[in-house]
């Protein structure tokens, strides 16, 4: 089975432009996870979508938003970039249901930088 | 709310000798408790997880941890560290309905030829 998968693995954008990100979960997963992680704030949960539906958030604002489409694939867009916002998201997919603490499989993150 | 502390941010091992880094958590309830390694550049790969049961759980790569309700700790050992376990280790639990993990600040295991 092919893994978690993201793209782009690297990408260059400017301060006040926007960004979207693509991750494909492994084939049959119907959750993904979306995760920043930061040298200063180490991994942060962004959200959770299962079945085109967001059902859980992190604490961030509101200019990070993802979506989830039918076939699982998901992206996540960060509008009016800032420095801060330059990170590695981490993708993760997982293929249980309901109960908390399923395994999750990560993918191999895209890292973003902005200038 | 709920969160999770790695109180070594480095460790340094010589090959061959043993090690165990330190996790503790904070929440009444006993969450679901996982450890993760990063190699650099590369995103996280499953070492191992505790949901119930046995509180000593063995994991891949020879590691094993264990689970301390009394300490809220959850410990990730190895006796015997090779140069490839050279890697960033997070402990991360999870409690909702849901795949929200918390993570601690990670540590950074060198190993010493």
């Amino acid at each position: 089975k092919a893994g978690v998968t993201q793209t782009p693995r690297y990408l260059i954008k400017t301060r006040g432009q926007q960004v979207t990100l693509s991750c494909s979960p492994i084939s049959g997963h119907r959750s993904v996870s979306w995760y920043q992680q930061t040298p200063g704030q180490g991994l942060q949960f962004l959200f959770e979508y299962f079945s085109e539906t967001q059902r859980n958030k992190g604490n961030f604002p509101g200019r990070f938003s993802g979506r989830q489409f039918s076939n699982s694939r998901s992206e996540m867009n960060v509008s009016t970039l800032e420095l801060g916002d330059s990170a590695l998201y981490l993708c993760a997919s997982s293929s249980l249901l309901t109960s908390a603490g399923n395994e999750q499989f990560f993918g191999p993150g895209t890292r973003l930088t902005v200038l | 709310a709920q969160s999770v502390t790695q109180p070594d941010i480095h460790i340094t091992v010589s090959e061959g000798a043993s090690l165990e880094l330190r996790c503790n958590y904070s929440y009444g309830a006993t969450p679901y408790l996982f450890w993760y390694v990063q190699s650099p550049g590369q995103g996280l790969q499953l070492l191992l997880k505790y949901f119930s049961g046995d509180t000593l759980v063995q994991g891949i790569k020879g590691f094993e941890a264990e689970f301390k309700r009394s300490q809220s700790s959850f410990n990730l050992r190895k006796p015997s560290v090779h140069w490839s376990d050279a890697a960033e280790y997070f402990c991360a639990v999870s409690y909702n309905a849901g795949n929200m993990l918390t993570f601690g600040g990670g540590t950074r295991l060198m190993v010493k030829p």
